[in-house]
């Protein structure tokens, strides 16, 4: 799978909009951009995925670069729930097996500030 | 229950000992997951399931077995543990295998050897 760069941290304001950067500049066409979060002392939680275009669900959105060079995930506005690690992830479609090594980078750490 | 769930949450056992983690995914999923997350290490992935089938495999120590009696359910059989096996342990399930789907995360299973 392709690399992801993510910023080690960000800060947000409560009830404030967040976007978080993902470069990806070495994706293949078959590699979706997938975004997780982990809270302290839980699994990683599932937030969104997309192949090109942009994607809307309750928990956020993601803005996918024409090129799919990068994306952004929004959230809309932020809680103090939302304070986590996001991470951003390729996956190959077409690698049925390999495709599964969901492997998470070491993310960007999240401060929602109330 | 919903989601993916993980039993025991915590868990503590000698070199010596043999002890089982299970996991369950009520989501009607065909593909499940074993994770571990060392502390400040990325997620790796050690075993992959399909309709009960293992179809990955990362070069995991024999002292760590893997089961999967049916789609819902998911153990990991441990036993001659060394402290460095010391972790979290994560399950997951998606759809099916591949890219295009996301994993959803059990809680984890904190596991100390001693």
């Amino acid at each position: 799978d392709a690399k992801t760069t993510q910023p080690n941290s960000m800060e947000s304001n409560e009830e404030e909009p967040v976007h978080l950067p993902c470069n990806h500049s070495t994706i293949s066409g078959t590699d979706y951009i997938h975004w997780y979060r982990q809270l302290p002392s839980q699994g990683p939680e599932y937030v969104i995925h997309g192949l090109t275009s942009n994607v809307n669900n309750r928990m956020a959105s993601l803005a996918i670069a024409e090129d799919r060079k990068s994306s952004t995930l929004i959230l809309h506005r932020a809680t103090l729930r939302d304070a986590a690690v996001y991470y951003c992830i390729l996956r190959d479609r077409s690698d049925w097996a390999g495709a599964n090594n969901l492997f998470f980078g070491t993310g960007t750490r999240l401060t929602v500030i109330p | 229950e919903t989601g993916v769930t993980q039993t025991p949450r915590h868990l503590v056992m000698g070199m010596t000992n043999k002890k089982s983690l299970k996991c369950e995914q009520h989501l009607g999923h065909n593909a499940m997951y074993w994770y571990k997350q060392s502390a400040k290490k990325p997620l790796e992935l050690m075993f992959v399931y399909s309709l009960e089938e293992r179809v990955e495999n990362n070069s995991v120590p024999s002292r760590f077995s893997p089961e999967c009696p049916n789609s819902s359910h998911l153990f990991l059989h441990l036993h001659t543990l060394q402290p460095e096996d010391s972790a979290l342990y994560l399950c997951a399930s998606s759809q099916e295998v591949g890219g295009s789907y996301e994993q959803y995360f059990g809680p984890g299973t904190r596991l100390t050897v001693t």
